[in-house]
């Protein structure tokens, strides 16, 4: 199985800043199939990037993702307050789907 | 817009079977393009994949969990079905149902959306 580790744990920046989240894979993740979730609490994951870079349905364009192989990248260009939440990175280029541990955006 | 919302009880007693039902509204459960999936979350933790159904009735699990889940389809109803056997604590977690798409005529997983509110089932006596 591909293990996923995302890096920082937490990240504490203000309002309009720029965030830069890391995923790092065990092994190389085939084809780019990398997903982005956001998660507030309470709530459900909602997907955020698929395919590496592919913007889902209704997601600002302040949000991108990029990488390839072992090490992919989710940025968010200006914080807005509803962009505090916890990131977590899947792959699914192999079975089973896997999940990192997540990083936590906060408000500094 | 496909919801899906997820039901059953909130508190199971350890080396009992933990059962939940997900039903999906607003589209069909017999798409031949998507998987009905199970993902749970321990609270303040992180998310982990327990398996998934095809409306055929072909099953997926995650080998750390397969010799203790079964999942089921019921078409009929738009429903699919998680059991989970002999649970202690560390099944204590917030369970969410999700659709996935797939890549062709073997088995493959895409990016889980849309996701239901997901529920929490406490393992406790």
């Amino acid at each position: 199985e591909i293990v996923l580790t995302q890096s920082p744990g937490t990240l504490s920046l203000s309002p309009g800043e720029r965030a830069t989240l890391s995923c790092r894979a065990s092994q190389s993740v085939s084809s780019s199939y990398l997903a982005w979730y956001q998660q507030k609490p309470g709530q459900a994951p909602r997907l955020l990037i698929y395919g590496a870079s592919s913007r889902a349905t209704g997601i600002p364009d302040r949000f991108s993702g990029s990488g390839s192989g072992t090490d992919f990248t989710l940025t968010i260009s200006r914080l807005e307050p509803e962009d505090f939440a916890v990131y977590y990175c899947q792959q699914y280029g192999s079975s089973p789907p896997e999940f990192g541990g997540g990083t936590k955006v906060e408000i500094k | 817009q496909l919801q899906l919302q997820e039901s059953g009880p909130g508190l199971v007693k350890p080396s009992e079977t933990l059962s939940l039902t997900c039903t999906v509204s607003g589209g069909s459960i017999s798409s031949s393009s998507y998987y009905w999936g199970w993902i749970r979350q321990p609270p303040g933790k992180g998310l982990e994949w327990i398996g998934s159904i095809y409306y055929s009735g072909s099953t997926y699990y995650n080998p750390s969990l397969k010799s203790r889940v079964t999942i089921s389809v019921d078409t009929s109803k738009n429903q699919f079905s998680l059991k989970l056997s002999s649970v202690t604590a560390a099944d204590t977690a917030v369970y969410y149902c999700a659709r996935h798409g797939h890549r062709g005529s073997s088995w493959s997983v895409d990016w889980f959306d849309p996701w239901g509110q997901g529920t929490l089932v406490t393992v406790s006596s």
